[in-house]
């Protein structure tokens, strides 16, 4: 499996706190991804980046924010959290587009 | 921005028989195919994937073919057996979104003994 670390693993926590959920990887692989997965909807990319401080949004950027300060890791940031962001988060690497794209295991949000 | 259709959403087979799970795309831009299996509380894992200068690709059980014009592409699965039992994603790529893949719905495979 490649080497991705997604923490924290599962979380709950409550309306209105912030949250940063983090993404580490060992592949030096310059693309990395943050998706959500709803049911019925698959995987909706939310932001991804294309090297250190280089990130654009995605499908389902809003309420979100990323930084990538170094190669190895990714940030996603619930600035003010709400019970519509209660997902499964997957952070996923590869070195250029159109490349497969490997996950990691996974972070599970819950927002009461 | 690119859609991807994905049937159907469950699927239930006998044992030894074949699956086929179909998608469609809008944006005739799309490039590249990949293929999804996910296991219950796993991580998504890539199975196959197509790009669009070929028709089909095969690897053992599993086989992905795409039709440009139609704007389709299909998964298939022969010989199935209880371990195929997943959801299965298909996704697309396109260079008029900056080639970020778009996923479909997903279909829930059930494989009984």
């Amino acid at each position: 499996d490649a080497g991705i670390t997604q923490s924290p693993r599962h979380k709950v926590t409550e309306t209105g706190t912030p949250v940063t959920l983090r993404c580490h990887q060992t592949e030096n692989h310059r693309y990395m991804y943050w998706y959500r997965q709803d049911p019925g909807h698959g995987l909706r990319l939310i932001h991804y980046s294309y090297g250190v401080k280089d990130t654009d949004k995605g499908e389902v950027s809003d309420g979100y924010s990323v930084s990538r300060s170094k190669t190895e890791d990714f940030l996603l940031t619930l600035e003010s959290a709400t019970s519509s962001q209660t997902s499964v988060y997957f952070c996923a690497i590869n070195n250029s587009p159109n490349q497969p794209q490997h996950f990691g295991d996974g972070t599970r949000l819950s927002i009461l | 921005g690119e859609n991807v259709e994905q049937h159907p959403s469950t699927l239930s087979v006998q044992e030894g028989d074949s699956a086929v799970i179909k998608c469609t795309y809008s944006d005739s831009a799309s490039n590249y195919f990949p293929w999804y299996k996910q296991e219950l509380g796993k991580r998504p894992q890539l199975i196959i994937d197509i790009r669009s200068n070929v028709g089909e690709k095969k690897d053992q059980r599993i086989a992905v073919t795409l039709n440009k014009t139609a704007k389709h592409f299909s998964l298939h699965i022969t010989e199935t057996q209880p371990e195929d039992s997943a959801v299965y994603f298909c996704a697309a790529s396109t260079v008029n979104a900056g080639n970020m893949l778009t996923f479909g719905g997903g279909t829930r495979l059930m494989v009984k003994p």
